[in-house]
């Protein structure tokens, strides 16, 4: 079976710091993940995605992600925080029809 | 560009009423998905229909059903409703063209509150 975890409920950063948001991912086969962001009473919106190939991938608004293979991780990360990106990340595993989902963490980004 | 419609945004049932919601999802797009999602908790899958066919169930109580049309829209019919069924629901829709690792795109959700 599938399945993500989110270690962490909420993570705390100032803005123009760097920001990590941790996943780890157990799947049987090749590894479908992604990255989700959650706006408030909003849909979620994906933010990017690996499939194969290069273990960092990068996405949208300036996010990237590393996969690491060795340690089932697939890491959200960010150079530079905006206050803008504060909102709740969800990270997902992909198997045949169904998408599962991380608990989410939320995240917080101090001017 | 077009995005995933649902509607309605919100509704309002007394308990034991039925509620449909409906989805349209993004044009050319093949597969269907809808999701729960609890207040402060991550979405939980319910079920997905590729081509007009269920392809996969999740945690869809049996109080529950749904279906995909011929015009690709989708249609979540709950009965005998509860208070725990009040949440946010999503619909999403993706393309097959994108293979197994095709994204989701979701729409804004429709806000059950079960009084």
């Amino acid at each position: 079976a599938q399945s993500v975890a989110q270690p962490e409920d909420q993570v705390n950063v100032a803005e123009g710091n760097p920001l990590t948001v941790k996943c780890t991912y157990s799947v049987s086969g090749n590894p479908y993940l992604f990255w989700y962001v959650q706006y408030p009473n909003r849909g979620l919106q994906f933010l990017l995605k690996y499939i194969t190939g290069d273990n960092l991938v990068k996405g949208s608004y300036g996010f990237e992600a590393e996969f690491n293979k060795s340690q089932t991780s697939f890491h959200l990360k960010k150079p530079s925080a905006l206050v803008s990106d504060s909102a709740l990340y969800f990270c997902a595993v992909r198997g045949g029809f169904k998408t599962i989902f991380g608990a989410g963490t939320r995240l917080f980004v101090k001017a | 560009a077009a995005g995933v419609i649902q509607s309605p945004r919100h509704l309002i049932k007394e308990k034991r009423e039925t509620a449909t919601l409906k989805c349209y999802p993004i044009p050319r797009h093949d597969t269907v998905y809808w999701y729960q999602q609890g207040p402060g908790q991550d979405p939980q899958f319910l079920i997905s229909f590729y081509e007009k066919m269920q392809s996969d169930k999740g945690s869809i109580p049996d109080r529950f059903s749904a279906q995909q049309f011929s015009d690709y829209h989708s249609e979540l019919n709950m009965s005998s409703l509860e208070l725990g069924d009040s949440a946010l629901y999503f619909c999403a829709s993706s393309s097959s063209r994108g293979g197994a690792a095709g994204e989701l795109f979701f729409g804004e959700g429709s806000r059950l509150t079960v009084l």
